[in-house]
């Protein structure tokens, strides 16, 4: 199984500043990474899929990168809305992983 | 639109069994794979099992194998998770999800149901 590593686990960020987020895998997944955020009491939404390809209607300081183990969600200007919980998620091979997921908070 | 709504959760004790239906439209269903995926009260997202398109391939998280079984009926655009052997640790959100392109079988999730909880208690 394929273990998926996010940190920080917690990421205090202002309002307009950059947030990043890492993702590493335990072995190589190669591009095949998604990244999810979820809000409380909401169900999980695509970001990103393929490492860096935005989902239909993700905003574009939304941004992933990475290939192979290591990867980056970067968030451009955080807007009040996306204070949230991000995972990451491998689909390399079975069964699919998540990372523990990061939180993005209010500084 | 895509939809995908869960039900039968709910309240079971330790040792018992539940099955979960999702019921799907918007999207020819026979064409994509879908996944049930759970979240534990205040915890992460965790894979519980995935079926093809046509239902001839299924997975299952280590964590769920010989306890619980996947199966679909395209003709009523079904999904189902038998649950059984219930224990403490399988109290979540359980998530119908839609895996990617049709065809493939293991991609990201482009569309999620809202869940149904299935709380595992005496």
């Amino acid at each position: 199984e394929i273990v998926m590593t996010q940190s920080p686990a917690t990421l205090s960020v202002s309002p307009g500043e950059r947030a990043t987020l890492s993702c590493r895998a335990s072995q190589s997944v190669n591009n095949n990474l998604a990244w999810y955020q979820q809000k409380p009491g909401q169900v999980p939404r695509l970001l990103i899929y393929d490492a860096s390809t935005r989902a239909t209607g993700i905003p574009a300081r939304f941004s992933g990168s990475g290939s192979g183990t290591d990867f980056t969600l970067t968030i451009s200007s955080l807007q009040s809305e996306d204070f949230a919980v991000y995972y990451c998620q491998q689909y390399k091979s079975w069964p699919l992983t998540f990372g523990g997921g990061t939180k993005v908070e209010i500084k | 639109e895509v939809q995908l709504v869960e039900s039968g959760g709910g309240l079971v004790q330790p040792g018992g069994s539940l099955r979960l239906s999702c019921s799907a439209s918007g999207f020819t269903f026979s064409s994509y794979a879908i996944h049930w995926v759970r979240q534990a009260p205040g915890k992460g997202l965790e894979f519980v099992s995935a079926i093809s398109s046509n239902g001839g391939s299924t997975f299952y998280s280590d964590s769920v194998t010989g306890r619980f079984t996947i199966s679909r009926d395209n003709s009523k655009n079904t999904l189902y998770l038998q649950m059984s052997s219930l224990r403490a640790e399988d109290t979540a959100v359980y998530y119908c999800v839609k895996d990617g392109p049709p065809g493939r079988f293991g991609y990201h999730y482009d569309h999620w149901g809202q869940g149904t909880l299935v709380t595992v208690s005496s």
